[in-house]
């Protein structure tokens, strides 16, 4: 099974700053990479497949890098509706798997 | 729209089985995988298998073979995700969740792009 950790676990930022989520996986997903958002109470919400395209209707400060095994999301400017949970998922084997996730919160 | 609509909340003992439909519109049922990811309360997200609604043909995580099963019925465009042999452990919200089709590629991926509401099951004697 392949292991994701994500860091940091905690990502304190004040809005309009720019946010980097690190995900790495224990052995190479290729560009089997999507990244999640996930507020309370709520379903995750796709962000980001193929580690670096955008799904439909995502803002365009959201963007995914990496290939391999290390993968980086960016929040170019944070905004309010931003500070959630962001996990990290990998597709390219059985079990598909996630990370531990990143709480994004205001500083 | 697009909208995956899962049943309502579950009360289980242990050593009980529970089954989640999973109601898909907006969409054509049966050329998007449906997969299942679970998540405790205040924990992370874990992938439990995946179902072909075309085919049937099911795939699941070593730590769920012999206690899931995933099944649709077609013609209401549901799929359903039965686990057995219930334990505290099992407690969770359980969420069915679309795979991606790239338009300008013609590729899917496994990422997930429409989740159902999730449903609670939760398992207490």
């Amino acid at each position: 099974e392949i292991v994701m950790t994500q860091s940091p676990a905690t990502l304190s930022v004040s809005p309009g700053e720019r946010a980097t989520l690190s995900c790495r996986a224990s052995q190479s997903v290729s560009s089997n990479l999507a990244w999640y958002q996930q507020k309370p109470g709520q379903a995750p919400r796709l962000l980001i497949y193929g580690a670096s395209t955008r799904a439909t209707g995502i803002p365009a400060r959201f963007s995914g890098s990496g290939s391999g095994t290390e993968f980086t999301l960016t929040i170019s400017s944070l905004q309010s509706e931003d500070f959630a949970v962001y996990y990290c998922q990998q597709y390219n084997n059985w079990p598909f798997t996630f990370g531990g996730g990143t709480k994004v919160e205001i500083k | 729209q697009v909208q995956l609509v899962q049943s309502g909340a579950e009360v289980k003992k242990p050593g009980a089985s529970v089954k989640v439909s999973c109601k898909a519109s907006g969409y054509t049922f049966t050329s998007y995988d449906i997969n299942w990811v679970r998540q405790a309360t205040g924990q992370g997200l874990e992938w439990m298998g995946w179902m072909n609604p075309n085919s049937g043909n099911t795939g699941y995580a070593q730590k769920f073979q012999g206690r899931v099963t995933m099944t649709r019925n077609t013609s209401i465009s549901t799929a359903y995700m039965e686990l057995s042999s219930l334990r505290s452990e099992d407690t969770a919200v359980y969420y069915c969740a679309r795979a991606t089709y790239d338009i300008l590629t013609g590729y899917y991926h496994d990422a997930f792009d429409i989740w159902g509401q999730g449903t609670m099951v939760t398992v207490s004697s």
